[in-house]
């Protein structure tokens, strides 16, 4: 099945850093959703982009719908130490989502 | 509060055993999802449901069927299970029109 390119696939950072996430495919998608998953949880909906070139942000998230609607990409701000775990990234195509591969961010205090 | 609640957090079952996972949400939504989440290859869809006794295959519905009978109740049954259905099962449910899935905690389904 087809599935989303998202990188870095992992990464550590120190607390206090920003960081960024991208997501990309070779389709285009109507809507991006990202989701945050934390430890033994399941995902919940950080934001959602409806429109090519959308930047939306949800506190120290900021994320965009890239112009070629085949990406997006979040940015963390001042990251903290909640901000653990793993981001994924979906595309929506027709009735369903397809879902990223994931980033699993660790921030180190 | 919106709640998705999956029956168990973690199983072990033998090879060839029958598998129910069951999931339900108090929503009031029409579609519920299943997914199985592996590392490096992120959620995938197995099987979703749009209404009660509606199902659609998703990417990934071999050796896998799924159960609507109420509107607030969703199965994934594994009718043999092998040692590569060893997964986490994420259920979610989304009303209808509706872009956000919410999720349920996780099944983590080992299989010996």
């Amino acid at each position: 099945g087809q599935q989303l390119n998202q990188s870095p696939q992992s990464m550590f950072i120190q607390e206090g850093e920003d960081v960024s996430m991208n997501c990309t495919s070779s389709s285009i998608f109507n809507t991006w959703l990202w989701y945050k998953q934390d430890p033994g949880e399941g995902p919940v909906l950080l934001i959602a982009l409806y429109k090519a070139g959308e930047l939306t942000s949800n506190g120290r998230l900021t994320a965009q719908f890239g112009i070629t609607r085949k990406d997006s990409f979040l940015n963390i701000s001042a990251s903290i130490p909640s901000d653990v775990g793993i981001y994924f990234c979906a595309g929506q195509v027709s009735y369903k989502y397809i879902f990223g591969t994931g980033t699993r961010l660790k921030v180190l205090a | 509060d919106v709640k998705v609640t999956q029956s168990s957090r973690y199983l072990v079952k033998r090879t060839g055993e029958k598998v129910f996972l069951e999931c339900v949400q108090d929503m009031d939504h029409e579609n519920m999802f299943w997914y199985r989440q592996d590392p490096g290859l992120g959620l995938r869809l197995i099987y979703f449901s749009y209404d009660v006794k509606m199902k659609e295959k998703g990417d990934i519905p071999e050796g896998y069927s799924v159960s609507r009978e109420k509107k607030e109740r969703f199965s994934l049954i594994l009718e043999s299970a092998s040692t590569n259905q060893t997964s986490m099962y994420l259920c979610a449910s989304s009303s209808q029109g509706a872009h956000e899935q919410y999720f349920g905690p996780g099944t983590r389904l080992t299989v010996t």
